[in-house]
């Protein structure tokens, strides 16, 4: 079991451009969600999803989309980055209903 | 808004002690309360998670107690070593009628020295 994968785990953009960051869980979770982690903020929740088709705002969604096209998948697209965007990203899975979650090891980005 | 509140926000303590981290938050209606061990750069793992009907969750030498009347919750370690020091953190899943999405503390980061 492989668990919640996040790809790239690094990566490095220019201002404006625009990159998608995936996820990918092979537990059956229905509930899937996207954060970030800066220094001295805490891990805040970006989008989540309660399953296929359906997503919606976490606390820090502007300049970011998602799509839940499948169970397994939760890409998020940064539109056009920018600086403010440079942050460790976090994939988290779990069932629906008050499960424990599962994290994904990060993807850190830096936007220059 | 709902907050989640850990304190100390760093510990260091010598091999051996006994150690109790606080995790706080401001809305008694929770899902449940999870807490992690984050080691730097790198993902959450997972340590203990309670329901919200639970009083408490034991793994090894992790005890994790909740009580929702006072919104509190917390991690006691015991026989600390230094393969403990990490960050923890306490992230309480909230009761607004969806998913119940983890709202975070920031964290206490602990050292143990040998």
């Amino acid at each position: 079991n492989a668990g919640v994968t996040q790809t790239p785990k690094f990566q490095v953009l220019k201002t404006g451009q625009s990159m998608t960051l995936q996820c990918a869980q092979d537990m059956n979770h229905e509930y899937m969600s996207w954060y970030r982690q800066d220094p001295g903020m805490g891990l805040r929740l970006i989008h989540y999803s309660v399953g296929a088709g359906i997503t919606d705002q976490g606390e820090v969604p502007n300049g970011y989309n998602v799509s839940r096209s499948t169970t397994e998948d939760f890409p998020l697209r940064l539109l056009s980055a920018a600086p403010s965007q440079t942050s460790v990203y976090f994939c988290a899975s779990s069932f629906t209903g008050p499960y424990g979650y599962t994290f994904g090891s990060g993807t850190r980005l830096t936007v220059v | 808004k709902q907050e989640v509140t850990q304190i100390p926000a760093a510990l260091s303590v010598p091999e051996g002690e006994n150690l109790v981290l606080n995790c706080s938050f401001t809305d008694s209606a929770i899902y449940n309360l999870q807490w992690f061990r984050q080691d730097p750069g790198k993902g959450l793992t997972s340590l203990l998670l309670i329901q919200s009907s639970q009083r408490e969750q034991t793994s090894g030498r992790l005890n994790a107690s909740l009580d929702k009347s006072s919104g509190r919750s917390t991690l006691y370690i015991a026989a600390s070593q230094p393969g403990d020091s990490a960050t923890y953190l306490c992230a309480v899943g909230f009761d607004g009628g969806s998913q119940g999405n983890l709202i975070f503390g920031k964290g206490t980061k602990l050292s143990v020295k040998p």
